[in-house]
């Protein structure tokens, strides 16, 4: 596609839940990373990939938080029994591996957990 | 560890002033600069990106300046509309990849 696209952009979850957020990046970008942004805040980095590894996750606020790239294309962010503090914009950013290495952002998933 | 910092949080004139948005950031050894705008309930459009190497860019009406030496990078811009109401964001990285933000400016334009 022409740009980065994520799926679901709005997900309502109840405590507990567990939720899967999908991002597509830019064909042929090697990096993948995902941000949080809470309400007022700027994005936050949670995670990186380069193809299929998770070279940094050390932005995942706790355990409950997964993220996977298994054939270097495709991402999924995982957050098992979601709390209310999850409630965010979940952002997702692709880019090349040379310079200036610019990051491509996706429209986000609005999570809220009831 | 990086931090940045917006000035101010928010903004609000009247339609076509001229206006200075600013970003600061306490560890000068950056890798790229870039401003981002943000509509509510949207995700980030590219504005700007800043090399370290260089010292402004320009597209149209916005023009990004960077100084390096003290931690500084604003973004003017020019005889403000209406359609220009947003969060602008502006976000460093260090050498490494991931994107440290502020937490932006709120800018209402006036018509």
């Amino acid at each position: 596609g022409a740009g980065v696209s994520q799926s679901p952009r709005y997900k309502v979850a109840k405590r507990g839940q567990d939720v899967a957020l999908r991002c597509d990046p830019i064909s042929g970008h090697v990096s993948l990373f995902w941000y949080q942004q809470a309400l007022g805040q700027g994005p936050e980095f949670l995670t990186y990939f380069q193809n299929e590894a998770q070279l940094d996750k050390s932005g995942l606020p706790s355990d409950r938080f997964f993220a996977e790239r298994p054939e270097g294309s495709v991402s999924t962010l995982k957050i098992q029994r979601t709390q209310q503090e999850d409630s965010a914009v979940y952002l997702c950013a692709s880019s090349l591996e040379r310079l200036p290495n610019e990051q491509f952002f996706g429209p986000g998933t609005r999570l809220t957990v009831l | 560890k990086q931090e940045v910092t917006q000035i101010p949080a928010a903004l609000s004139v009247p339609e076509g002033e001229n206006l200075v948005l600013n970003c600061s950031f306490t560890d000068s050894a950056i890798y790229n600069l870039q401003w981002f705008r943000q509509d509510p309930g949207k995700g980030l459009t590219s504005l700007l990106l800043i090399q370290s190497s260089q010292r402004e860019q320009t597209s149209g009406r916005l023009n990004a300046s960077l100084d390096k030496s003290s931690g500084r990078s604003t973004l003017y811009i020019a005889a403000s509309q209406p359609g220009d109401s947003a969060t602008y964001l502006c976000a460093v990285t260090s050498g490494t990849y991931k994107y440290i933000f502020g937490t932006g400016t709120r800018l209402k334009v006036l018509a």
